[in-house]
């Protein structure tokens, strides 16, 4: 079974522009979370879709959304990017509706320059 | 509200010795808690679960741990470090009312000496 892949890898971008982080996750899995990495503030939960539904949200502002398709796959969109959005993306899919195992991504590595 | 404690960011040990990465949880609700293992530029690997089934977990590589629920602990060991097992190694915790959010402590960077 494949795992969870995420696209790009890496991404540079200038502060001001916007950017598409795509996850797509284990097949069968219909709940896909979203996390930041950086060496400052350590692991931050974004959000979680499960079923096309945002279930719970993290403390970040308005300018990082999501989204989830049909086929379980999300994307999550970050606006009007700062230096300070520069990060590991993680992407992470889970079995069952609650407290099941996350299984993660590589990770999206975002620099904003 | 949930939150994630792992005492110490840096623990430091000798191949063969025994490993011991401390975390304390706080939930307000019966926890489900992980432990996850990262290499560089790498996602997180699961190394164990705890679902209440039972107080000793038995993970992967070797690694077990142990749900104290009195100290609110779920301490990671293992009984003999390789130098493979460096890497840094976070605590989480979800439950019944977060679907699958998790908390993450801060994390634990494991040095193996040789």
């Amino acid at each position: 079974k494949a795992g969870v892949t995420q696209t790009p890898r890496y991404l540079i971008k200038t502060r001001g522009q916007q950017v598409t982080l795509s996850c797509s996750p284990i097949s069968g899995h219909r709940s896909v979370s979203w996390y930041q990495q950086t060496p400052g503030q350590g692991l931050q939960f974004l959000f979680e879709y499960f079923s096309e539904t945002q279930r719970n949200k993290g403390n970040f502002p308005g300018r990082f959304s999501g989204r989830q398709f049909s086929n379980s796959r999300s994307e999550m969109n970050v606006s009007t990017l700062e230096l300070g959005d520069s990060a590991l993306y993680l992407c992470a899919s889970s079995p069952g509706a609650r407290n099941t195992e996350a299984f993660f991504g590589q990770g999206t590595r975002l620099t904003v320059v | 509200a949930q939150s994630v404690t792992q005492l110490g960011s840096h623990v430091s040990v000798s191949e063969g010795a025994l490993v011991l990465l401390r975390c304390n949880y706080s939930s307000s609700v019966p926890p489900y808690l992980f432990w996850y293992v990262q290499y560089p530029n790498q996602g997180l690997q699961l190394l164990l679960k705890y679902t209440s089934a039972a107080t000793l977990v038995k993970g992967i590589n070797g690694f077990e741990a142990e749900f104290k629920k009195s100290e609110t602990s779920f301490h990671l060991t293992k009984p003999s470090a390789h130098m493979s097992d460096a890497a840094e190694y976070f605590c989480a915790v979800t439950n019944n009312n977060a679907g699958n959010m998790l908390t993450f402590g801060g994390g634990t960077r494991l040095m193996v000496k040789p």
